[in-house]
């Protein structure tokens, strides 16, 4: 079983409509969480943290649910600019990321 | 200038070849990771090294040796490359702590024909 796992879209949204994902990790014990933004075939950047008590940033909202072992994120006015690959990343110890696939958002005009 | 640095940006070589990939780092932080990223698999740690002295083995070191020749330089080496290594190569640089998010070179793609 993957650590870290994505539904890898593709998700295809007009302009402005508000599109939410997942992913789930095996780990209970992991401890930070991520969301990173991949463009194609560029380099990951981290978007966001993830907080025990959910987290927005301008239009991005990131849920944690550790109970459930699963991580979220939505993005509310979508515009084209934030076509990309998104990956659900969990930090199990000081140092190992695992990252998840990613899921593909295609927002369209 | 980029906070990450590798060189090259793009490479093909032969089966059984040598070659070594660059990064460089202007974070001033003491942690330098390696990862590949094949598609539908996600990033994959090769190796990871907390301080000039400190080498460790990723999940898919085989096939791989790293050098850290100083704070802010971490090289990764195909000793003898094959083509299930091409893939797209990625150093990262991260302070340390649990809640420290990592910072990516743009990336070297590595083709083994």
């Amino acid at each position: 079983r993957k650590e870290v796992e994505q539904d890898p879209g593709p998700f295809n949204v007009p302009e402005g409509a508000t599109v939410a994902f997942n992913c789930t990790y095996s780990n209970s014990a992991s401890q930070s969480f991520f969301w990173y933004r991949q463009d194609c075939r560029k380099e990951p950047k981290l978007l966001m943290s993830v907080y025990s008590s959910g987290n927005e940033d301008g239009r991005f909202t990131a849920q944690l649910n550790r109970a459930s072992q699963y991580i979220s994120l939505l993005i509310r006015d979508s515009k084209l600019s934030d076509s990309a690959t998104y990956l659900c990343v969990v930090k199990s110890n000081d140092y190992k990321l695992s990252f998840g696939a990613g899921t593909t958002v295609t927002v369209r005009a | 200038d980029a906070d990450v640095t590798q060189t090259p940006r793009n490479r093909i070589t032969k089966t059984g070849k040598r070659i070594m990939l660059e990064c460089s780092q202007t974070k001033g932080h003491d942690r330098m990771y390696w990862y590949r990223q094949d598609p539908g698999l996600g990033l994959r740690l090769i190796y990871y090294s907390f301080d000039v002295k400190d080498i460790n083995k990723g999940e898919i070191s085989d096939g791989y040796s790293v050098s850290r020749q100083a704070q802010a330089k971490f090289s990764l080496s195909l000793e003898s490359a094959i083509p299930n290594q091409t893939a797209l190569y990625f150093c990262a640089t991260s302070g340390q702590g649990t809640n420290y998010g990592y910072t990516f070179g743009s990336g070297t793609r590595l083709t083994v024909v």
